[in-house]
């Protein structure tokens, strides 16, 4: 079994619809939580990062974190054509060593 | 300014050959990561260099991987007698100081090598 599970997806969703994005994982260690967005042929670009469990909004962006049930989630509001991308989740017990998600392909269509 | 960038950004090569993979980080910054990222799949971390020595570099999958970061700055990745199942994108991401748990990485393109 693998530390981060995601769903790769595809998952299409019209313009201006509420896009939830999902992880679990297995190591109680784990503290630090993040969401990465990656174009194709492009390197993954941070979009948001937390600590611990909690809320943490920035713009149409929401991070959620629960680490009583091991489980992270990615919500985009009034999602746009721009969005389209593959999301990886991504996290850390501390340091350096990020361990990352497969990705889930989000299609926003106009 | 500029950002991580990685060459060549394509790599074709024959089964058995060497090949070499450069990153050049975001100017500053001490923290330097190597990642490999096969289709379907996230990163898979490999080595992590703090300025010239490689802190961990318990991802790398083989002793046929090799990585250095002589002057702190560029890095190298070297891969000796290629095999098939080395076909990925090679990412290099930089931060700057490293292990700083709120530490933004940022990363390269990638180079992806194809392995004939």
């Amino acid at each position: 079994q693998k530390e981060v599970e995601q769903d790769p997806g595809p998952l299409s969703v019209p313009e201006g619809a509420i896009v939830s994005l999902n992880c679990t994982y297995s190591n109680s260690a784990f503290q630090y939580f993040m969401w990465y967005r990656q174009y194709s042929r492009k390197g993954p670009e941070l979009l948001m990062y937390t600590y611990s469990s909690g809320n943490k909004e920035d713009g149409r962006f929401t991070a959620q974190v629960d680490k009583s049930s091991k489980y992270i989630s990615l919500f985009i509001r009034d999602s746009q054509p721009s969005d389209s991308a593959t999301y990886l989740c991504a996290m850390k017990a501390g340091g350096f060593k990020t361990i990352f998600g497969a990705g889930t392909r989000l299609f926003v269509k106009a | 300014g500029a950002g991580v960038s990685q060459t060549p950004s394509n790599k074709v090569t024959e089964k058995g050959k060497y090949v070499e993979l450069r990153c050049d980080p975001i100017s500053g910054h001490t923290a330097l990561y190597w990642y490999r990222q096969s289709l379907g799949q996230g990163p898979e971390f490999l080595i992590y260099f703090q300025g010239t020595g490689a802190a961990d570099d318990s991802g790398l999958p083989n002793d046929r991987f090799f990585a250095v970061r002589p002057e702190g700055s560029v890095s190298t990745l070297k891969i000796q007698r290629t095999e098939r199942g080395d076909s990925a994108v090679y990412l290099c991401a930089s931060s700057l100081m490293g292990g700083g748990y709120q530490e933004t990485q940022y990363f390269g393109p990638g180079t992806r090598l194809l392995v004939l």
